[in-house]
């Protein structure tokens, strides 16, 4: 299995300022196939990255991913009170498909 | 559009079975499209629980393999989820999904969720 682990745990941030978040996998993730979710307390995640750097539909061009092989990113170019959240990445390039544990983006 | 809407029993009792069905509309389910479960404990990350293709397909996280079954109803265009032998630790909101597939890179992002449904297991 691939294994994700996201940093750092925790970002403390106000609205205004850049974050950066990371997510490397233990072995090359095949194609690229690399997803970023948001997920708010009590709903679903939403898909906000496909394919490492693609935004899905719909998302503010704030957001933007990057990276390929074992080392991707996420960032938020300028946060937005409703970007505070928890942000998972994972990997769909082989079965199984494996989540990070999070990285939880607080005012 | 797609909507994907989980529903089953909300209590479970230990070593019994946990069985949820996953309505979809605004979409076949034969269409190219993977069609997938997700687990979040409380408190905790998500967890990938298996995937089904309308074929029969199946692909299952190797730690709960030997305990799940996924399965699909065409004519409902429903797909449902069973899990047997549970315990405390298998209480998580569920989220059905959809793996959806993308013609510009050949990938299947989940890109549709369910609202999720908590399942307790308790006596």
């Amino acid at each position: 299995d691939i294994v994700l682990t996201q940093s750092p745990g925790t970002l403390s941030l106000s609205p205004g300022e850049r974050a950066t978040l990371s997510c490397r996998a233990s072995q090359s993730v095949s194609d690229n196939y690399l997803a970023w979710y948001q997920q708010k307390p009590g709903q679903a995640p939403r898909l906000l990255i496909r394919d490492a750097s693609s935004r899905a539909t719909a998302i503010p061009d704030r957001f933007s991913g990057s990276g390929s092989g074992t080392d991707f990113t996420l960032t938020i170019s300028r946060l937005e009170p409703e970007d505070f959240a928890v942000y998972y990445c994972q990997q769909y390039g082989s079965s199984p498909r494996t989540f990070g544990q999070g990285t939880k983006v607080e005012i | 559009q797609v909507q994907l809407q989980e529903s089953g029993p909300g209590l479970v009792k230990p070593s019994g079975t946990l069985s949820l069905t996953c309505a979809v509309s605004g979409v076949s389910i034969t269409s190219t499209n993977w069609w997938s479960w997700v687990r979040q404990s409380p408190g905790k990350g998500l967890e990938w629980i298996g995937e089904i293709f309308h074929n029969g397909r199946v692909n299952y996280t190797p730690s709960l393999k030997s305990r799940v079954t996924l399965s699909i109803d065409k004519s409902k265009n429903q797909f449902s989820l069973r899990l047997n032998s549970v315990t405390a630790a298998d209480t998580a909101v569920y989220f059905c999904a959809r793996e959806g597939y993308y013609y510009d890179s050949g990938g299947y992002p989940i890109d549709h969720w369910g609202q999720g449904t908590l399942v307790t297991v308790s006596s």
